[in-house]
């Protein structure tokens, strides 16, 4: 069965340090994978997905993911943090028949 | 485009009580989902709907637990009756539908349940 595992349920960075959210994946299949943002309050929205195509990925807000294989491995990066980009970070796999398995979650925290 | 829409925004019952939250997917999009978000953890799909058709039902407490799509469009989840442990944020989500596992899921905001 698919599934993803996010590692450190926090992470803390300056304003315009680099942003590394880690994302391991485990599937049968080639896999499509998932980063959704969730800020407080609200829904989940989509930063970027990789379905098989470039495996670095560019997405909203200056966010991009690399696709390893030997790795199994999504991480997600961006160059310099800003305080607008606290919030919860979700890497999800997709199941196939449209379904999503989502990890636990890394709550971004920036400071000034 | 509208987005997904749910309501109410938030919920306040007691255990044993009933209670009811509303979807209304993008318009034109086949498959909405019903997810389950507990603090501190990712959301866990409780059932998905192709159209007015349950496809997934798993993970659906089915003796508390139920769901309905009817016309295809708008949805209701209902809990009855409510547990402390149903205490969440349950999230309505919907694709464009198809055989695709590429399709995006659109959120919506959430209704955050409180169950005391």
């Amino acid at each position: 069965a698919q599934s993803v595992t996010q590692l450190g349920s926090h992470v803390s960075v300056s304003e315009g340090a680099l942003v590394l959210l880690r994302c391991n994946y485990s599937s049968s299949v080639p896999p499509y994978l998932f980063w959704y943002v969730q800020y407080p309050n609200q829904g989940l929205q989509l930063l970027l997905k990789y379905t098989s195509a470039a495996t670095l990925v560019k997405g909203i807000n200056g966010f991009e993911a690399e696709f390893k294989k030997s790795e199994t491995s999504f991480h997600l990066t961006k160059p310099s943090a800003h305080m607008s980009d606290a919030a919860e970070y979700f890497c999800a796999v997709s199941t196939g028949f449209q379904k999503l398995v989502f990890g636990t979650g890394t709550r971004l925290l920036v400071s000034p | 485009e509208a987005g997904v829409a749910q309501s109410p925004r938030y919920k306040i019952i007691e255990k044993r009580q009933s209670v009811a939250f509303w979807c209304n997917p993008i318009s034109g999009h086949a498959t909405l989902y019903w997810y389950q978000q507990i603090l501190g953890q990712g959301p866990k799909l409780l059932i998905q709907f192709q159209n007015n058709g349950v496809v997934d039902d798993s993970q659906l407490p089915k003796d508390r637990f139920s769901a309905e799509r009817l016309k295809g469009v708008d949805s209701t989840l209902k809990i009855q009756p409510a547990k402390l442990e149903d205490s969440a944020v349950y999230l309505c989500a919907s694709s464009p539908g198809g055989s695709s596992a590429k399709n995006i899921q659109y959120f919506g905001a959430g209704t955050r349940l409180s169950v005391l």
